[in-house]
Formats: C-alpha cells, sequence, structure tokens
C-alpha cells in the first residue's frame, strides 16, 4: 500500500469552472476525511466518511461542495462554479474507525482559482 | 469545540541549536498529534501521543494530559528540519475522528 494517494497534485481553473479532486485512501481504512488549509492557516475540517456514508459536513462546505464515496473506497470533491476564495490546498486523510492509530494524511491537491 | 493555540508562530534558529515548539488545548482528550508540513508539501504525521513521551530520531514529543499542553522538541536541528510543525487533536474531546488543528509553527533553520 502506498499510502493515501491524491490526484491532481496541482490544479488551476478559471473562476466559474468545475473542478473534481479524487482521493485514494489506504484500502483497509473504513474512515476518509476531507480538510481545507489556506496559507498561513492550519487545516480546516470540510467533511468525512466511514465506508461509503458520509457522517458530518461541515457548514465550511456551501452547496457548490460536494463530495461522494460510493463505493467506500476512495472519494472526490467537486466545486462547482468556482470562485477565487476556494483557492487553497485540498487534503484528504483516512484512518481505521476503531483505531486511534494510523491516521494518514495525502500530499494534497493545490487548487488556484484565477 | 476543541481550540488549539500553538506558540511561538514563527522560530528561527540556528543549526544544532535546540527547538521547542508548545501546544496548547482546551478540551480533554486522550491523544494528541504532531504533524509536519514542508512548503508545497502535504502533511507528515511524525507521532501520535496520549500519554508521557515519545521519540524519533532527534524527535521528542512530550503530553500532559491534566494541564492539556504539548511540546515538540527537535535535538541537534538542522536546515533540513525548516517545515511547518502543527499540533491536532481529536474534535470535540473525541479520541478518533475528525481533527481540531492548530495554526502551525513556521521552522527555519540555517546553516
Amino acid at each position: 500500500d502506498t499510502g493515501v494517494s491524491q490526484n491532481p497534485r496541482h490544479k488551476i481553473t478559471k473562476r466559474g469552472q468545475n473542478v473534481t479532486f479524487r482521493c485514494d485512501p489506504i484500502s483497509e481504512h473504513n474512515r476518509l476525511y476531507w480538510y481545507r488549509q489556506t496559507l498561513g492557516q492550519g487545516p480546516e475540517f470540510l467533511t468525512y466518511f466511514q465506508n461509503e456514508a458520509q457522517l458530518e459536513k461541515s457548514r465550511l462546505l456551501s452547496d457548490r461542495f460536494s463530495a461522494e464515496r460510493p463505493k467506500g473506497s476512495f472519494s472526490t470533491l467537486e466545486i462547482q462554479r468556482t470562485e477565487q476564495g476556494d483557492s487553497a490546498m485540498y487534503l484528504c486523510a483516512s484512518s481505521l474507525a476503531a483505531s486511534m492509530g494510523g491516521y494518514t494524511f495525502g500530499s494534497g491537491t493545490r487548487l488556484t482559482v484565477v | 469545540k476543541n481550540e488549539v493555540e500553538q506558540s511561538p508562530q514563527n522560530l528561527t534558529a540556528q543549526e544544532g541549536e535546540f527547538i521547542t515548539i508548545n501546544c496548547s488545548y482546551s478540551v480533554g482528550i486522550s491523544a494528541l498529534h504532531w504533524l509536519q508540513q514542508h512548503p508545497g508539501g502535504g502533511i507528515v504525521s511524525l507521532f501520535m501521543l496520549s500519554s508521557g513521551k515519545k521519540k524519533h530520531g532527534r524527535l521528542i514529543a512530550t503530553i500532559n494530559i491534566q494541564e492539556k499542553h504539548s511540546s515538540l522538541h527537535i535535538t541537534a536541528s538542522h536546515p533540513r528540519d525548516s517545515a511547518v510543525y502543527i499540533c491536532a487533536v481529536p474534535a470535540g474531546g473525541t479520541s478518533y475522528g475528525k481533527l481540531t488543528f492548530g495554526q502551525g509553527t513556521i521552522l527555519t533553520v540555517h546553516p
């Protein structure tokens, strides 16, 4: 297993376009988390899944944002009608629900909206 | 909600110096994470600890659950240690699940 994989690593898009990011967690991890990090700040929680169920969504996740984990494995985060304020690093992490360890982060997707 | 405060926000050191970064949180927890982030890079987990002390190479992490405080120490610092160091705790006092992060400490080690 190569850890948590995120694609793409970088994305530049024009304002108003839709973008989709993908996260492949560690295969045996049943929890998956999305965080957003803006410059100079610590990451902020967006949403998480246990298996295919989306258990919690932050109020930061406006209706332009949607996340899915259709088969309980990989997850996608889509942003519709991007705005310049969406420019950030989007981080994915995974863990085992019943374990205090194994919390693993991906390398992130850096989004720039121009 | 768990509030996390780190200090200092910025730290500059000369190669070889002993480094200490502090983290305080507001709600009792059972474990705390220390993370490292290089410029433009993803986050790497350094430690998860629930009591006492852990050591990995030149890195040492301590935690005092009663005082709601943790420290990350770097001995014999090196320029390659330059990065952002972030502490994170389970949100709402849970032992796993979503994390609340500190703002990060930007460490620069000069040769």
